[in-house]
């Protein structure tokens, strides 16, 4: 079984910059979650997809967005980074798109913004 | 607003003693409550969850207590293991029909010392 993977692992940006962050959702897991953990903090929901359509968003801006594939990966996409987006991005799959079922996370991308 | 609060930083206990970690919640809707333990350089990793229908639930050394009238949960470890040093987030969540969106603490840091 395959478990979810991260891409890249760091990453530096600029502010202004824009940046895309990509995840493979677990083997047999349709539905992808998108966290942002900043140091010292819990991770904060920020949107989830299922069936390549967002049906969840935390409160985060519209620079925000993201996709997910027929094939169930996914990417988080932010567009004109603030230094405030420094964090560590986590991307977690689970199996269905509403109700509780734990989240199965990658190891993250940590984000750098300079 | 914090939801679901973990207060207390740091925990150090000795090996084969019982950790105890505890968290406490606000939100009353909140139905289904997890733990992950996070490793540094890697992504939560789901220990043991239980619904809010139940009080106590069970996996080898790890125990979840939920106290749904003082809103409040625990995990305990029993007995612990210098491995089990690492991160504990409490989360939990509630069944709205859309997404399954976790709302984490902040995080107990737990040293297990020989």
């Amino acid at each position: 079984e395959t478990g979810v993977t991260q891409s890249p692992t760091h990453l530096i940006k600029t502010r202004g910059q824009q940046v895309t962050l990509r995840c493979s959702s677990q083997s047999g897991h349709n539905t992808v979650s998108w966290y942002q953990q900043a140091l010292g903090q819990g991770p904060q929901f920020i949107f989830q997809y299922y069936r390549e359509e967002e049906n969840g968003r935390g409160n985060f801006p519209p620079r925000f967005s993201g996709l997910q594939f027929p094939n169930y990966s996914s990417e988080l996409n932010v567009n004109a980074l603030e230094l405030d987006d420094s964090a560590l991005y986590l991307c977690a799959s689970s199996f269905g798109g509403t109700g509780n079922s734990p989240l199965h996370f990658g190891n993250g991308t940590r984000l750098t913004v300079t | 607003d914090q939801q679901v609060k973990q207060n207390s930083p740091s925990l150090s206990v000795q090996e084969g003693r019982i950790s105890i970690l505890n968290c406490d919640y606000t939100n009353s809707m909140f139905d289904y409550f997890l733990w992950y333990k996070k490793y540094p350089a890697e992504g939560p990793t789901f220990l043991i969850s239980i619904s809010s229908i139940k009080d106590k639930n069970e996996d080898g050394r790890f125990t979840v207590f939920l106290n749904k009238s003082a809103k409040h949960l625990s995990l305990h470890i029993v007995p612990s293991q210098p491995g089990d040093s690492a991160v504990y987030f409490c989360a939990a969540s509630a069944n709205t029909g859309t997404a399954s969106k976790l709302t984490f603490g902040t995080g107990t840091r737990l040293q297990v010392t020989l």
